[in-house]
């Protein structure tokens, strides 16, 4: 089955500054890969996502790129601000059943003013 | 758009008894609903999914008499914890997607502490 790994599992940056987030994936068959942003006491919230066949995607300040061949997909946000703070997850999931993500282990994120 | 409440938001119990969850999507069809459960400072664990009107299909060494599903229409799942024991006090919480999509949508979770 599917799985997905994620570094760091913890990030401290300082307001403004960019941070990455990395996640390989096993599967080559998986094609939908979210980025979810979760802060304490709450569920997930979907914050961009990108199918196979697209490289990059870029929403205001986040963007996530993949790549197939290597089987991984990173989570860019630039002038980062405290409020950004919080435990982000990336995911994968493909075509067979009912189309289950398998989530990495999840980001700490910390932005400090 | 692309709502998901979740009832209660936290629960508090005695051990032995029962505990039901509902989720709802509240603005479209969910064909699909999945729960998860997460451990302090964990990634989530997905549970089981269920399709409106059929049985729910359960992740290896989740107990399907134990986390009883119903996913009786196609906005509404439940989800009871039977006999709750402490080991069961977790954070649950429930997604959605709707036919086609492969977009989940999460609830706000609830939290189950069993005394």
């Amino acid at each position: 089955g599917e799985n997905v790994e994620q570094h760091p599992s913890t990030l401290s940056v300082q307001e403004g500054d960019s941070a990455v987030i990395k996640c390989t994936y096993s599967d080559s068959a998986s094609n939908y890969f979210p980025w979810y942003k979760q802060e304490l006491g709450k569920g997930p919230q979907l914050i961009i996502d990108i199918r196979s066949n697209v490289g990059e995607k870029k929403d205001q300040r986040i963007a996530v790129t993949l790549n197939k061949t290597a089987k991984h997909f990173s989570l860019h946000i630039t002038e980062t601000q405290p409020e950004d703070s919080a435990v982000y997850f990336c995911a994968a999931s493909g075509d067979t059943g009912f189309q289950k993500l398998v989530f990495g282990t999840g980001t700490r994120l910390l932005v400090s003013p | 758009g692309a709502v998901v409440s979740q009832h209660p938001s936290w629960v508090i119990c005695k051990s032995g008894t029962s505990v039901k969850i509902e989720c709802r999507s509240l603005d479209f069809q969910a064909t699909t609903m999945f729960w998860y459960r997460q451990f302090p400072k964990q990634s989530l664990m997905l549970m089981a999914t269920s399709n409106e009107g059929s049985k729910a299909t359960y992740e290896q060494g989740v107990e399907k008499d134990k986390f009883l599903i119903n996913h009786a229409s196609l906005t509404l799942s439940t989800l009871t914890v039977t006999s709750a024991h402490p080991e069961d006090s977790s954070f649950y919480i429930c997604s959605a997607k709707g036919e086609g999509t492969d977009t989940q949508y999460f609830g706000p979770g609830t939290r189950l502490t069993v005394l």
